[in-house]
């Protein structure tokens, strides 16, 4: 499954499924992206980073791919499971060392 | 666990209490931060303390009150809210270096309802 982060902020994927979550960002001088998984009830848990000087990095079960060119950052989750529902942001690191956030992607993995 | 802790969890107060949330970082980091949450909108950054000085407020009201003492701790003193400050407030920490990136660990969150 796939989503488009602003204009699809909910993706539903079946159990097993890779789900591709993406996010636009703004800024063309962000040097640094992160992608936090919120659960309910919690704050929000780093998954994994990309500096931009990559165009991908690969964590367990995780990738995240980086397309300056037109400013976009995906998340890739291989073979989502039921614990993989949550909701993800994307953050771009600004000059100065502020993090600004996406609206966040609601991620539901049905059994 | 990130090490970042904040209490209390849960918080009702009506628009004339005053109160305080509380975070404590266990991570030896030099900066902390916090941010609002808002149910359907991306976090908003509200304060950011650097070695206990403020660097930076983001247009936050005045009866929102920070208060970082040390570098572990970071309060957010409370008076005078309005119904629409009810909101998910989160505390982050980060070790800012010259030239490093800033990844940002967050407490669990302190749920503050507004009567």
């Amino acid at each position: 499954g796939e989503s488009v982060g602003l204009h699809l902020p909910t993706l539903s994927v079946q159990e097993g499924d890779n789900s591709i979550i993406n996010c636009a960002y703004s800024n063309s001088a962000s040097d640094y992206f992160i992608w936090y998984k919120q659960e309910s009830g919690k704050g929000p848990q780093f998954i994994i980073d990309i500096r931009s000087n990559m165009d991908k990095r690969q964590g367990q079960r995780v990738t995240v791919l980086l397309n300056k060119t037109v400013k976009h950052l995906s998340l890739q989750i291989a073979a989502t499971q039921p614990g993989d529902s949550a909701v993800y942001f994307c953050a771009e690191n600004v000059q100065g060392g502020k993090l600004i956030f996406g609206q966040g992607t609601e991620l539901s993995v049905k059994p | 666990e990130t090490g970042v802790t904040q209490t209390p969890r849960h918080l009702v107060m009506g628009m004339t209490n005053k109160k305080s949330l509380k975070c404590e970082q266990h991570l030896g980091h030099n900066a902390m931060y916090w941010y609002k949450q808002s149910a359907k909108k991306p976090l908003e950054l509200m304060f950011v303390y650097n070695f206990k000085e403020q660097t930076e407020n983001n247009s936050v009201p005045s009866r929102f009150s920070p208060e970082c003492p040390n570098s572990s701790h970071l309060f957010l003193h409370l008076h005078t809210l309005q119904p629409e400050d009810s909101a998910l407030y989160l505390c982050a920490s980060s070790q800012r270096r010259s030239g490093s990136y800033n990844e940002q660990f967050f407490g669990p969150g302190t749920r503050l309802t507004v009567l």
